[in-house]
Protein backbone atom coordinates (compact mmCIF):
# COMPACT_ATOMS: atom_id res chain seq x y z
CA UNK A 1 0.00 0.00 0.00
CA UNK A 2 1.17 3.60 -0.87
CA UNK A 3 2.35 4.87 2.23
CA UNK A 4 2.45 8.68 0.75
CA UNK A 5 -0.11 9.04 -2.11
CA UNK A 6 -0.03 12.88 -4.10
CA UNK A 7 -2.84 12.61 -6.63
CA UNK A 8 -2.01 15.76 -8.40
CA UNK A 9 0.72 14.97 -11.30
CA UNK A 10 0.11 18.60 -12.38
CA UNK A 11 -0.96 21.75 -11.01
CA UNK A 12 -1.20 25.23 -12.62
CA UNK A 13 -1.99 28.50 -11.04
CA UNK A 14 -1.60 32.24 -11.73
CA UNK A 15 1.63 34.50 -10.01
CA UNK A 16 0.32 36.12 -6.78
CA UNK A 17 -2.21 33.77 -6.32
CA UNK A 18 -2.23 30.91 -3.57
CA UNK A 19 -2.03 26.93 -4.21
CA UNK A 20 -2.50 23.86 -2.54
CA UNK A 21 -0.74 20.60 -2.99
CA UNK A 22 -2.00 17.03 -1.98
CA UNK A 23 -0.65 14.75 0.29
CA UNK A 24 -2.69 11.91 2.15
CA UNK A 25 -0.38 9.58 4.39
CA UNK A 26 -0.86 6.34 5.60
CA UNK A 27 0.78 5.09 9.35
CA UNK A 28 -0.09 3.45 11.95
CA UNK A 29 2.64 4.77 14.18
CA UNK A 30 1.80 7.82 16.69
CA UNK A 31 5.06 9.38 16.12
CA UNK A 32 6.04 10.32 12.51
CA UNK A 33 7.38 13.69 10.73
CA UNK A 34 6.08 15.10 7.54
CA UNK A 35 8.05 16.76 4.92
CA UNK A 36 7.84 18.87 1.86
CA UNK A 37 10.46 19.23 -0.93
CA UNK A 38 11.30 20.86 -3.83
CA UNK A 39 13.24 19.94 -6.84
CA UNK A 40 13.67 22.86 -9.33
CA UNK A 41 14.72 21.37 -13.03
CA UNK A 42 18.26 21.93 -11.87
CA UNK A 43 17.82 18.85 -9.68
CA UNK A 44 18.86 19.48 -6.56
CA UNK A 45 16.39 18.49 -3.68
CA UNK A 46 15.19 21.80 -1.10
CA UNK A 47 13.75 21.44 2.05
CA UNK A 48 10.77 23.40 2.48
CA UNK A 49 8.85 22.59 5.83
CA UNK A 50 7.99 20.02 8.09
CA UNK A 51 5.23 19.00 10.21
CA UNK A 52 5.54 16.83 13.85
CA UNK A 53 2.71 13.85 14.43
CA UNK A 54 2.58 15.93 17.78
CA UNK A 55 2.56 19.58 16.74
CA UNK A 56 -0.67 21.23 17.31
CA UNK A 57 -0.09 24.59 15.42
CA UNK A 58 0.70 23.70 11.48
CA UNK A 59 3.90 24.30 10.41
CA UNK A 60 4.83 27.79 8.33
CA UNK A 61 7.31 28.81 6.33
CA UNK A 62 7.33 32.02 4.68
CA UNK A 63 4.97 31.49 1.81
CA UNK A 64 5.00 28.09 2.94
CA UNK A 65 2.49 26.51 5.13
CA UNK A 66 1.59 23.22 5.97
CA UNK A 67 -2.20 22.28 6.13
CA UNK A 68 -2.27 19.26 8.96
CA UNK A 69 -5.28 17.54 9.44
CA UNK A 70 -4.11 14.27 11.89
CA UNK A 71 -7.91 13.02 11.77
CA UNK A 72 -7.96 12.62 7.70
CA UNK A 73 -4.13 11.74 7.73
CA UNK A 74 -2.99 14.58 5.11
CA UNK A 75 -0.56 16.93 5.17
CA UNK A 76 -1.43 19.59 1.97
CA UNK A 77 1.50 22.25 1.24
CA UNK A 78 0.01 25.75 0.39
CA UNK A 79 2.11 28.40 -1.49
CA UNK A 80 0.80 31.66 -0.79
CA UNK A 81 1.51 34.50 -3.34
CA UNK A 82 3.01 31.90 -6.18
CA UNK A 83 5.85 33.71 -7.92
CA UNK A 84 7.48 32.50 -10.98
CA UNK A 85 10.50 30.34 -9.28
CA UNK A 86 8.08 28.28 -7.65
CA UNK A 87 7.36 26.33 -11.19
CA UNK A 88 9.20 23.02 -9.71
CA UNK A 89 8.36 18.86 -8.80
CA UNK A 90 7.06 19.25 -5.15
CA UNK A 91 7.75 16.02 -2.90
CA UNK A 92 6.13 15.32 0.03
CA UNK A 93 7.20 12.73 2.45
CA UNK A 94 7.26 11.04 5.97
CA UNK A 95 9.70 9.72 8.25
CA UNK A 96 8.15 6.91 10.95
CA UNK A 97 10.29 7.91 14.02
CA UNK A 98 11.71 6.16 15.78
CA UNK A 99 11.30 2.83 14.16
CA UNK A 100 13.05 3.54 11.39
CA UNK A 101 15.23 6.65 9.84
CA UNK A 102 13.85 6.40 5.96
CA UNK A 103 11.89 8.77 4.39
CA UNK A 104 8.90 7.77 1.87
CA UNK A 105 8.52 10.23 -0.89
CA UNK A 106 5.65 10.39 -2.88
CA UNK A 107 5.34 10.72 -6.41
CA UNK A 108 5.23 13.97 -6.35
CA UNK A 109 3.33 16.88 -8.45
CA UNK A 110 5.05 19.34 -10.87
CA UNK A 111 3.43 23.05 -10.05
CA UNK A 112 3.60 25.69 -13.04
CA UNK A 113 3.04 29.25 -12.23
CA UNK A 114 2.48 31.19 -15.19
CA UNK A 115 2.54 35.04 -15.42
CA UNK B 1 27.79 26.67 5.81
CA UNK B 2 28.80 24.33 3.53
CA UNK B 3 25.83 21.73 2.38
CA UNK B 4 26.00 17.91 1.58
CA UNK B 5 29.17 17.59 -1.47
CA UNK B 6 27.99 15.29 -3.44
CA UNK B 7 31.08 14.41 -6.18
CA UNK B 8 31.28 13.68 -9.82
CA UNK B 9 28.04 15.56 -10.27
CA UNK B 10 27.64 14.02 -13.71
CA UNK B 11 29.06 10.93 -14.80
CA UNK B 12 29.14 8.89 -18.23
CA UNK B 13 30.70 5.63 -18.14
CA UNK B 14 29.93 2.12 -20.49
CA UNK B 15 28.20 -1.05 -19.13
CA UNK B 16 30.48 -3.26 -16.97
CA UNK B 17 32.66 -0.60 -16.18
CA UNK B 18 32.96 0.43 -11.90
CA UNK B 19 31.35 3.46 -10.81
CA UNK B 20 32.26 5.29 -7.22
CA UNK B 21 29.89 7.85 -5.98
CA UNK B 22 31.20 10.46 -3.25
CA UNK B 23 29.77 11.77 -0.64
CA UNK B 24 30.91 14.77 2.31
CA UNK B 25 27.85 15.14 4.70
CA UNK B 26 27.03 18.19 6.75
CA UNK B 27 29.99 18.40 9.46
CA UNK B 28 28.06 17.45 12.64
CA UNK B 29 25.49 15.03 10.89
CA UNK B 30 25.50 11.89 12.12
CA UNK B 31 23.13 10.06 9.48
CA UNK B 32 23.92 9.75 6.18
CA UNK B 33 21.17 8.39 3.73
CA UNK B 34 22.08 7.18 -0.61
CA UNK B 35 18.85 7.40 -2.89
CA UNK B 36 18.36 6.75 -6.30
CA UNK B 37 15.55 8.85 -8.35
CA UNK B 38 14.34 7.65 -11.71
CA UNK B 39 11.28 8.28 -13.59
CA UNK B 40 9.97 4.68 -13.22
CA UNK B 41 10.25 4.21 -9.57
CA UNK B 42 10.65 8.01 -8.24
CA UNK B 43 12.94 8.53 -5.06
CA UNK B 44 13.56 5.79 -3.38
CA UNK B 45 16.47 5.16 -0.70
CA UNK B 46 19.27 2.20 -0.96
CA UNK B 47 20.78 2.39 2.57
CA UNK B 48 21.83 4.74 5.14
CA UNK B 49 24.00 4.82 8.19
CA UNK B 50 23.36 6.04 11.30
CA UNK B 51 27.35 6.87 13.17
CA UNK B 52 28.98 5.23 10.31
CA UNK B 53 27.17 2.18 10.83
CA UNK B 54 25.16 0.58 8.04
CA UNK B 55 21.16 0.54 9.56
CA UNK B 56 19.02 -0.44 6.72
CA UNK B 57 20.72 -1.34 3.16
CA UNK B 58 17.24 -3.15 2.25
CA UNK B 59 16.92 -0.94 -0.73
CA UNK B 60 20.14 -1.77 -2.53
CA UNK B 61 19.09 -3.12 -5.61
CA UNK B 62 21.54 -6.37 -5.49
CA UNK B 63 24.86 -7.02 -5.12
CA UNK B 64 26.28 -5.26 -7.71
CA UNK B 65 26.06 -2.35 -5.22
CA UNK B 66 27.95 -1.18 -2.28
CA UNK B 67 28.24 1.75 0.24
CA UNK B 68 30.46 2.44 2.70
CA UNK B 69 31.23 5.35 5.07
CA UNK B 70 34.77 4.58 6.73
CA UNK B 71 34.53 7.97 8.43
CA UNK B 72 31.83 10.33 9.67
CA UNK B 73 32.77 12.99 6.92
CA UNK B 74 32.83 10.83 3.72
CA UNK B 75 30.91 7.73 2.16
CA UNK B 76 31.21 6.02 -1.09
CA UNK B 77 28.40 3.89 -3.36
CA UNK B 78 29.74 1.75 -5.84
CA UNK B 79 28.14 -0.05 -8.84
CA UNK B 80 30.45 -2.60 -9.90
CA UNK B 81 30.03 -3.82 -12.46
CA UNK B 82 27.47 -1.08 -13.80
CA UNK B 83 24.62 -1.42 -16.31
CA UNK B 84 22.61 1.19 -18.26
CA UNK B 85 19.25 0.53 -15.45
CA UNK B 86 21.68 1.84 -13.58
CA UNK B 87 21.45 5.33 -15.37
CA UNK B 88 19.82 7.45 -12.49
CA UNK B 89 20.28 10.49 -10.03
CA UNK B 90 21.76 9.51 -7.17
CA UNK B 91 21.25 11.79 -4.43
CA UNK B 92 23.55 11.29 -0.59
CA UNK B 93 21.56 13.17 2.11
CA UNK B 94 22.45 13.28 6.25
CA UNK B 95 20.35 14.69 9.26
CA UNK B 96 21.66 15.15 12.66
CA UNK B 97 20.39 12.30 15.23
CA UNK B 98 18.33 13.91 17.99
CA UNK B 99 15.07 13.44 19.96
CA UNK B 100 12.80 13.23 16.75
CA UNK B 101 12.42 12.57 13.14
CA UNK B 102 15.02 15.45 11.95
CA UNK B 103 14.98 16.68 8.46
CA UNK B 104 17.11 15.48 5.93
CA UNK B 105 19.77 18.27 4.04
CA UNK B 106 20.53 16.71 0.59
CA UNK B 107 23.63 17.40 -1.94
CA UNK B 108 23.09 18.23 -5.68
CA UNK B 109 22.84 14.86 -6.16
CA UNK B 110 24.84 12.64 -8.95
CA UNK B 111 23.67 11.75 -12.22
CA UNK B 112 24.82 8.90 -13.84
CA UNK B 113 24.72 7.52 -17.01
CA UNK B 114 25.53 3.81 -18.33
CA UNK B 115 25.61 3.45 -21.64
Amino acid sequence: AQKITQTQPGMFVQEKEAVTLDCTYDTSDQSYGLFWYKQPSSGEMIFLIYQGSYDEQNATEGRYSLNFQKARKSANLVISASQLGDSAMYFCAMREWPNTDKLIFGTGTRLQVFP
Amino acid sequence: DAGVIQSPRHEVTEMGQEVTLRCKPISGHNSLFWYRQTMMRGLELLIYFNNNVPIDDSGMPEDRFSAKMPNASFSTLKIQPSEPRDSAVYFCASSPQREGPETQYFGPGTRLLVL
